[in-house]
């Protein structure tokens, strides 16, 4: 496909692991980014992998790639309520230049 | 605070007037990014400059401009509004405008087209 894919919502309970899940449309691109939304504000860089990575830990923040299937994963470990928020996904593929192109974001309700 | 400013953070206007839009990049940023995000088309790269010159162009509407100034402040001119353009308008600024180098989001300047 031409766009990077997200499904638009997960619900979780507090506690729980969330998994975020994307795919990307470019194979060369070389970093691949999550960034989160709350609501009323900008974007927040939660973290990025480097292509020639497999995985990446950040404290509570797991990022799987799997590049063959253009598939990238973000696993928020004992998810909390403060991590209510829209997780989008994007990439830097070569014919952007070096602009972000992003998913629709995936909403991620936690509930208590 | 991710150090990129946004002017207004609010503002309402009628079809077919011309708006501006106002960013001030990070300290020591010479790329800047605009992107629109709207509820039915998500967050939509429109136009990149660096260090005064553009760089790369996305779906920007033709009623749409931009320039990056020599001070490295950006504005984005909006015109002929449509009710259409009604979304939230961010800034992004990074360092060299390379992949890799972290591209920081201003807070957003939420346009109503009423």
């Amino acid at each position: 496909g031409e766009d990077v894919e997200q499904s638009l919502f997960l619900s979780v309970r507090e506690g729980d692991s969330s998994v975020i899940n994307c795919t990307y449309t470019d194979s060369s691109s070389t970093y691949l980014y999550w960034y989160k939304q709350e609501p009323g504000a900008g974007l927040q860089l939660l973290t990025y992998i480097f292509s020639n990575m497999d995985m990446k830990q950040d404290q509570r923040l797991t990022v799987l790639l799997n590049k063959k299937d253009k598939h990238l994963s973000l696993r928020i470990a004992d998810t909390q309520t403060g991590d209510s928020a829209i997780y989008f996904c994007a990439e830097i593929p070569n014919q952007a230049g070096t602009a972000l192109i992003f998913g629709k974001g995936t909403t991620l309700s936690v509930s208590s | 605070d991710s150090g990129v400013t946004q002017t207004p953070k609010h503002l309402i206007t009628a079809t077919g007037q011309r708006v501006t839009l106002r960013c001030s990049p990070r300290s020591g940023d010479l790329s800047v990014y605009w992107y629109q995000q709207s509820l039915d088309q998500g967050l939509q790269f429109l136009i990149q400059y660096y260090n005064g010159e553009e760089r790369a162009k996305g779906n920007i509407l033709e009623r749409f401009s931009a320039q990056q100034f020599p001070d490295l402040h950006s504005e984005l001119n909006l015109s002929s509004l449509e009710l259409g353009d009604s979304a939230l308008y961010f800034c992004a600024s990074s360092v060299e405008g390379i992949p890799g180098n972290t591209i920081y989001f201003g807070e957003g300047s939420w346009l109503t087209v009423v």
